[in-house]
């Protein structure tokens, strides 16, 4: 299976300061089509999980513009622009490159 | 609107059999491929499995395969998943949630969009 590595495991932020969350893959998830089958999900606190990015750089819908995905292969990063209150609780890297999907294991957002 | 409700979750012993359910609304269900996957507080999502759109293709964690079965009726618009022979390490909250087809040209992603509210599933003595 894909092992996905996120880092930092913790992050605290001060409202209006951006944030960056990086998700390595142990190989690449560049599809045949063209595509790095990568998403990012945020799980609010008592929440289930909301997709943010899909295919390593595609914001989902609904999904406020201060959220971006980059990266290509085994390296990606979610940023946020200048985070909000709501902007926390644990964020997760997911590949779907494989049949069997992975997640990586989570970097809590939390305001200073 | 997308919906999905999961039911059927509750508390079992180890050993013991739980089916959980997921039914959907606001989309055609037997367009998309679904998926299960686990949360464990303080340890993160764990996928479970997947079902394509109508049936006939499955995946499974190593964790859970022998054990759980994944299965769907798009008349009924509901997925399940059938767990056998739970451990305790099956404990968690158990999501539903529909794979995203982003692109029209793509049927399947592996990249779950819309999840449901979660059902709640303790494996214990």
């Amino acid at each position: 299976d894909i092992v996905m590595t996120q880092s930092p495991l913790s992050l605290p932020v001060t409202p209006g300061e951006p944030a960056s969350i990086s998700c390595r893959s142990s190989q690449s998830l560049l599809h045949n089509n063209g595509y790095d089958y990568l998403g990012w999900y945020l799980q609010k606190p008592g929440q289930s999980p909301q997709l943010l990015i899909y295919l390593g750089s595609n914001r989902a819908s609904g999904v406020p513009d201060r959220f971006s995905g980059s990266g290509s292969g085994t390296d990606f990063t979610l940023k946020i622009s200048r985070v909000e209150a709501e902007d926390v609780g644990v964020y997760y890297c997911m590949q779907a490159l494989e049949a069997r999907p992975t997640f990586g294991g989570g970097t809590k957002v939390e305001i200073k | 609107e997308v919906q999905l409700v999961e039911s059927g979750g509750g508390l079992v012993q180890p050993g013991g059999s739980l089916r959980l359910s997921c039914v959907v609304s606001g989309f055609t269900f037997s367009d998309y491929w679904m998926h299960w996957v686990r949360h464990v507080p303080g340890k993160g999502l764990v996928w479970v499995s997947y079902i394509n759109n109508d049936g006939t293709s499955t995946s499974y964690a190593d964790s859970v395969k022998g054990r759980f079965t994944i299965s769907r009726d798009n008349a009924k618009n509901t997925l399940y998943l059938q767990m056998t022979s739970l451990r305790g390490e099956d404990t968690g909250v158990y999501y539903c949630a529909r794979d995203g087809r982003f692109l029209e040209w793509l049927l399947y992603t592996w990249l779950p969009d819309y999840w449901g509210q979660g059902t709640l599933v303790t494996v214990s003595s």
